[in-house]
């Protein structure tokens, strides 16, 4: 069965302190690995879709790198507005619906 | 990419009514989905609706529960039917384009209360 696991379900920072947030997988077959960001109340905001072992993308403090078995997500010297849940989720192939892990809570303490 | 927006915003309806959400997505797009989002947990697919066919449901899901129409390639409804305390979630339309890239974008949601 396709699972998607993340960790850790919540973490708080200090404004500056910089740390990783972790998606696993096991599927058949990736097409693709998507990150999102959803804030209270609104529906997910596409981030990133990596598509092959060794790919990395950017955008502003926040950086998703992708191996085999698992992604990062990188937030360097975060900022309370960068305060979210972080979903991660794996496509199959190209007309297969996502399959969601469960989030990643963060706090970003001033 | 692709904006997406949803109406009703929230709602708030007694149990044994039907509602209907609206979504409108400001491009043409090739796949359309719903999902339920409890509080607290992550995304489920109820269904992908198809253009000029019936959806395709997920395990659990009925259509008698949820319908869904698609009637072009930027709006779909997702009716929920016979409300009980249970359905009490947000409901989120989601699209893909099918131009360059996989991504998938996501409307705001339809927080929907069932008394």
């Amino acid at each position: 069965e396709d699972q998607v696991t993340q960790s850790p379900e919540a973490l708080r920072l200090q404004e500056g302190e910089s740390s990783s947030l972790n998606c696993s997988y096991t599927v058949s077959g990736l097409r693709g690995l998507f990150w999102y960001r959803q804030d209270p109340g609104k529906g997910p905001e596409f981030l990133f879709t990596l598509y092959s072992a060794g790919e990395e993308k950017e955008k502003e403090r926040l950086k998703a790198t992708l191996t085999k078995k698992e992604s990062f997500l990188h937030i360097t010297a975060p900022k309370p507005e960068d305060s979210a849940t972080y979903l991660c989720a794996v496509q199959i192939s190209g007309n297969t619906p996502l399959v969601f892990g469960k989030g990643t809570r963060l706090s970003v303490i001033a | 990419s692709a904006v997406i927006s949803q109406k009703p915003s929230r709602d708030i309806c007694q149990r044994g009514t039907s509602l209907t959400i609206q979504c409108q997505v400001d491009s043409q797009v090739t796949m359309m989905f719903w999902y339920r989002q409890q509080p607290g947990q992550s995304l489920t697919l109820i269904a992908t609706a198809n253009q000029g066919s019936e959806a395709t449901y997920e395990s659990g899901f009925v259509i008698d529960k949820f319908p869904i129409s698609r009637p072009n390639l930027t709006f779909s409804t997702l009716t929920v039917s016979n409300m009980s305390p249970e359905d009490s979630s947000i409901y989120l339309c989601s699209a893909k384009s099918g131009q360059g890239g996989y991504e998938q974008y996501f409307g705001p949601g339809t927080r929907l209360t069932v008394t």
